[in-house]
């Protein structure tokens, strides 16, 4: 069974520190996701990847970036956190056809104050 | 990607009744796929929709493609408290997935 971790279920930050959510699969998934969740607005995609060093931005991007050093493992960063990044972050994998379904992760409530 | 208006964006029903929502486009998709999300968990796919017309069954719930392939189904009989969650309907076949906002069930026993 497909198993995506994120490193941490809650978090708790300072507005301006440089925030790291890790992600990693285990089923050798070519396809990795970053989506944030809040109330009322489902969820969005920050960015995403198809394979290893590669990124593309989704819909709400500013922020964040990105890193995928190695194909089991996405990294979402907060470059300055602020109070506006405070949500649940999920991140997600997929095969590389397009109509493979998402595994997701169980989600990091991050809090930044 | 491509996206869905999903109606209701929430729903309250009395335990025992049916529900239904709906995913609607403005342009054919190629398919879709249906996912759950229980209170404080994260999406977990349910089904992919593919063919024009195509109905599927899982237990109480029936997916359903429309014959234009521009609209789309979850119908759950007899709702059990264990339906509680959301429920998406982001198109397939483009990468990456829309999600929205989804549909919030809410049963009462």
């Amino acid at each position: 069974d497909v198993k995506v971790t994120q490193s941490s279920r809650y978090l708790v930050k300072r507005t301006g520190e440089k925030v790291f959510l890790e992600c990693v699969q285990d089923m050798d998934h070519e396809n990795m996701f970053w989506y944030r969740q809040d109330p009322g607005l489902g969820l969005r995609l920050i960015y995403f990847s198809y394979d290893v060093k590669m990124k593309e931005k989704g819909d709400i991007p500013e922020g964040y970036s990105v890193s995928r050093e190695k194909k089991e493992r996405f990294s979402l960063i907060l470059e300055s956190a602020s109070t506006n990044q405070t949500s649940m972050y999920l991140c997600a994998s997929s095969l590389t056809d397009v109509d493979s379904p998402l595994h997701f992760g169980n989600g990091t409530r991050l809090t930044v104050t | 990607g491509q996206q869905v208006m999903q109606i209701p964006q929430y729903q309250h029903v009395q335990e025992g009744e049916d529900f239904t929502t709906y995913c609607n486009s403005s342009t054919t998709l190629s398919n879709i796929q249906w996912y759950k999300q229980r209170p404080g968990g994260h999406p977990v796919f349910l089904i992919q929709l593919v063919k024009s017309g195509e109905v599927k069954k899982q237990k109480r719930l029936t997916f359903q493609f429309g014959e234009a392939k521009k609209n789309s189904s979850l119908h759950i009989t007899a709702t059990q408290t264990t339906d509680v969650g959301t429920y998406f309907c982001p198109p397939s076949g483009n990468t990456p997935l829309v999600f929205g906002k989804g549909t919030r069930l809410s049963v009462i026993a």
